[in-house]
């Protein structure tokens, strides 16, 4: 079974440049998550999706960040215009169902912003 | 409001001793869950082991065991016959059951098993 894949897994950008990061859960996952870690600290959720509808984004700065899921597969999480309190690693996790079992994390996509 | 403390940024360990990680955390839900992800220098996280706050015995994967204290709200992990590859960072999280089910991460302890 083929995990769950992200990419890039490395963007260096300069401040108020925007970026983009794609995610591509497990085959027949329901519930996607982006969690961003900044270093030192434990992931930190930044929205969930089931399907294609958002579940929680109470802590996604909206007013820099959007995500979607389309299709209820595939997950784009993007950020205009980038800050330098953005460089995180952002890790994309899927689950087959809401509040059963593990979650299932992909490699994340480092960000670096100078 | 939930939270997770691990109070050990670090740990060494020696190889094929057993160590134990600390967890304690804080939740006014009576129905929880809680999990241990290792996170190698390469990123990604690995889910590890699960307890359920009903559970009535710890849980047990291979060389993992979970020491689940609920009066004492701790979920101590203990890693058995410590190999060379456990080397990482250790996450342990926490799941509400009757809220959204996002995971609450503590800060991570680096574990580091040495020759």
């Amino acid at each position: 079974e083929a995990g769950v894949a992200q990419s890039p897994r490395y963007k260096i950008i300069e401040k108020r440049q925007s970026v983009a990061f794609w995610c591509n859960p497990i085959s027949g996952h329901a519930t996607l998550y982006w969690y961003q870690q900044i270093l030192g600290q434990g992931p930190k959720l930044l929205i969930q999706f089931q399907n294609n509808g958002v579940v929680d984004d109470s802590q996604l700065p909206k007013d820099r960040f959007s995500a979607e899921r389309l299709k209820g597969v595939d997950s784009t999480l993007k950020i205009q215009p980038a800050k330098l309190e953005d460089s995180a690693v952002y890790l994309c996790a899927s689950s087959p169902h809401r509040a059963e079992g593990e979650q299932y994390f992909g490699p994340g996509t480092r960000l670096t912003v100078t | 409001a939930q939270k997770i403390t691990q109070t050990q940024p670090g740990m060494f360990v020696q190889e094929k001793e057993a160590v134990t990680l600390d967890c304690t955390y804080d939740t006014s839900d009576p129905s929880y869950g809680l999990f241990w992800y290792k996170q190698p220098s390469s990123g990604e996280m690995i889910f590890l082991i699960y307890q359920g706050s009903y559970d009535q015995q710890n849980a047990t994967e291979g060389r993992y065991s979970l020491n689940f204290q609920k009066a004492r709200k701790s979920a101590n992990l203990v890693i058995s016959a410590s190999q060379l590859g456990d080397s990482a960072m250790y996450f342990c999280a926490m799941r509400e059951v009757y809220n959204t089910d996002k995971l609450i991460f503590g800060t991570g302890t680096r574990l580091q098993v040495f020759p």
